[in-house]
């Protein structure tokens, strides 16, 4: 079964500074990877995706992550980040040949933005 | 116009109530979920519906019931709540299986007393 590991529970950051969190996965074959952001008293929104192809890939918000199949690491970054930025982050894997119906979570990172 | 939307927003009772969570999509997606969210942000899927069809209960207990009466909507009853039912629930939806993008309401915060 896949699993998901963010090390990170707490993250600080000043506006305008770089961030990177960070996402280790667990499964045998190829993943589909994601970011999720959770807003204080929201659903989650999907910020970016990762089936295949380019490890490098672009979502919302300005936001990248890299698929480092290597280290089974999936680390989203940006590199100037906004008072709007702070939430909540999930990072999840999904078996390749299930989908969205084996999204497997992990337990979040909670980014504070301050000035 | 809400794509996923839940009610209620709050929910506060006793153990041993019967509760229920109504959701609606107007998405037109055919798939839909409901996802539990313990005390410590973790995220658990307990069921996935397709078009109406159960397609996914994650060892949820049997006082969970869903009921899909179309593809729209997707509402979780829950029987002689316990403490540990604390929690919020989500409901999402999606195109299918394969699109890798959910969608989620805003949440259902149930309290039990």
């Amino acid at each position: 079964a896949q699993s998901v590991t963010q090390p990170d529970i707490h993250i600080t950051v000043s506006e305008g500074a770089s961030l990177e969190l960070r996402c280790n996965y667990s499964y045998g074959a190829t993943p589909y990877l994601f970011w999720y952001v959770q807003s204080p008293g929201q659903g989650l929104q999907l910020l970016l995706k990762y089936f295949s192809g380019d490890t490098l890939v672009q979502g919302i918000k300005g936001f990248e992550a890299e698929f480092k199949r290597s280290q089974s690491s999936f680390n989203l970054r940006k590199p100037s980040v906004h008072w709007s930025d702070a939430a909540e982050y999930f990072c999840a894997v999904a078996a390749s040949n299930f989908g969205n119906e084996k999204l497997t979570f992990g337990t979040g990172t909670r980014l504070t933005i301050i000035p | 116009d809400t794509a996923v939307s839940q009610t209620p927003k709050y929910l506060v009772t006793q153990m041993g109530n019967d509760k229920s969570i109504k959701c609606e999509q107007n998405l037109g997606h055919d798939t839909m979920y409901w996802y539990k969210q313990d005390s410590k942000k973790f995220l658990k899927i307990m069921f996935s519906y397709n078009n109406k069809e159960l397609i996914i209960n994650e060892t949820v207990p049997n006082r969970f019931s869903p009921k899909s009466p179309d593809k729209a909507h997707l509402n979780l009853h829950i029987n002689s709540l316990e403490l540990g039912d604390s929690a919020v629930y989500f409901c999402a939806s999606s195109q299918g299986p394969q699109t890798g993008e959910l969608f989620f309401g805003e949440g259902s915060r149930l309290t039990v007393l």
